[in-house]
């Protein structure tokens, strides 16, 4: 069964700053691998994902992860943060056949001015 | 309206009573989800279903019961829940036969509390 690590609880970061959240998967094949941000009272928001191809994904908010298939990873990066993206961030893992999606805990992102 | 909407967005309910949480979604998706997000705990999935099929329970106590009845909807009955089911409800969907090129949409989640 596939898992996700999301070994950093709470980050802080200066606005300005740039910005990684660390995933670490563990799946023994090519995973499908997504980042989500949820903020206070509401649902989850799809970032980016990856499935195939090119290993550096973009996606919005200009937040951009890479995927390193060797060192079993899928950090989220964003090279200046603003205030507004302080929030929970979840990484994701999923596989072809399967029918659902496994979570890791969830990393809190703390702005400070 | 688009996207996935769930109602209501805050509830407090007894130990005795019986409520539902609703759950639509707009995008044509074939597959509905329900997860519960506690404090300090990671998301668990409660139930899955895939055109209009219950394919998924990750042993859910039978306090909770869920039900789809067509493609757009999906409810989660509540009945003599526990304090510790206060919890953050959220529902998603996606579409079941090509899942991994759009993962999951998300509602905003209902927020329960059972007092």
């Amino acid at each position: 069964a596939q898992s996700v690590t999301q070994p950093d609880i709470h980050i802080t970061v200066s606005e300005g700053a740039s910005l990684e959240l660390r995933c670490n998967y563990s799946y023994g094949a090519t995973p499908y691998l997504f980042w989500y941000v949820q903020s206070p009272g509401q649902g989850l928001q799809l970032l980016l994902k990856y499935f195939s191809g090119d290993t550096l994904v973009q996606g919005i908010k200009g937040f951009e992860a890479e995927f390193k298939r060797s060192q079993s990873s899928f950090n989220l990066r964003k090279p200046s943060v603003h205030w507004s993206d302080a929030a929970e961030y979840f990484c994701a893992v999923g596989a072809r056949g399967y029918s659902t999606l496994t979570f890791g805990k969830g990393t809190m992102l703390l702005v400070s001015p | 309206e688009t996207g996935v909407t769930q109602t209501p967005r805050h509830l407090v309910m007894g130990m005795t009573n019986k409520k539902s949480l609703k759950c639509e979604q707009h995008l044509g998706h074939n597959a509905m989800y329900w997860y519960k997000q506690s404090a300090k705990k990671p998301l668990e999935l409660m139930f899955v279903y895939s055109l209009e099929e219950r394919v998924e329970n990750n042993s859910v106590p039978s306090r909770f019961s869920p039900e789809c009845p067509n493609s757009s909807h999906l409810f989660l009955h509540l009945h003599t829940l526990q304090p510790e089911d206060s919890a953050l409800y959220l529902c998603a969907s996606s579409q079941a036969d090509n899942r991994e090129a759009y993962g999951y949409t998300f509602g905003s989640g209902t927020r329960l509390t059972v007092v």
